[in-house]
């Protein structure tokens, strides 16, 4: 199974400041054939079911606002949130849909400073 | 609008079963994959199983293989999992998912709001 790390585990940003997530996995998910890496990013707010933010590793889900960019190739990939706002309080995951079973990360909690 | 609408959970002792389903409206079902995520209470995510839009192929994760099924109903537009031998790390919210696409399985857009099943004696 390919394993995901996220670094760190929380944050705490003030608001309007940026917040980067970093999220590892123990084999590379870049599929050579089409050049795209498989994973993809989730925001879960409280008491919410989680929700989609990015897919290809970089490609915004539509309706999601531009302050949320992903980034990365291989094993190593970072989401950021470039303005934090109060309705971005929440656990992020990072999830590989390269192999089977398909796995996330552990979470991140982003918080308000 | 897509709706992904789950329903069943509940108490259960150790070793009992339980159905859960999950009602889907506002796309194409047979068209999509769909998917079980499970979340035990103050956890991460985890995949546990997926069947393709026709329904023909099924995929488990390993902690549930041979104790949990996945079958859909295209007719009703809606998914079910049978959860048999119920353990009490199967305690947990249950989401169905879409997947990407019917015979690909990718990320999940849009969940449902959770069922939740708590095992216990």
């Amino acid at each position: 199974d390919i394993v995901m790390t996220q670094s760190p585990d929380s944050l705490a940003v003030s608001l309007g400041e940026r917040a980067t997530i970093n999220c590892k996995s123990s084999q590379s998910v870049l599929y050579s054939s089409n050049n795209k890496n498989f994973l993809a990013w989730y925001q879960q707010k409280p008491g919410q079911a989680p929700e989609l933010l990015i897919y290809w590793a970089s490609t915004r889900e539509s309706g999601v606002p531009d302050r949320f960019s992903g980034s990365g190739s291989g094993t190593d990939f970072t989401l950021t949130i470039s303005s934090l706002q109060a309705e971005d309080v929440a656990v992020y995951y990072c999830q590989q849909y390269y192999s089977t079973p398909r796995t996330f990360g552990q979470g991140t909690k982003v918080e308000i400073k | 609008e897509v709706l992904l609408l789950e329903s069943g959970g509940g108490l259960v002792q150790p070793g009992g079963s339980l159905r859960l389903s999950c009602a889907a409206s506002g796309f194409t079902f047979s068209n999509y994959a769909m998917s079980w995520v499970r979340q035990a209470p103050g956890k991460g995510l985890e995949w546990v199983s997926a069947i393709s839009g026709g329904g023909g192929g099924t995929y488990y994760a390993d902690s549930v293989k041979g104790r949990f099924t996945i079958s859909r109903d295209n007719s009703k537009n809606t998914l079910y999992l049978q959860m048999n031998s119920l353990r009490a790390d199967d305690t947990a919210v249950y989401y169905c998912a879409r997947d990407s696409h019917s015979n690909s399985y990718y990320w999940f857009d849009p969940w449902g709001q959770g069922t939740l099943v708590t095992v216990s004696s």
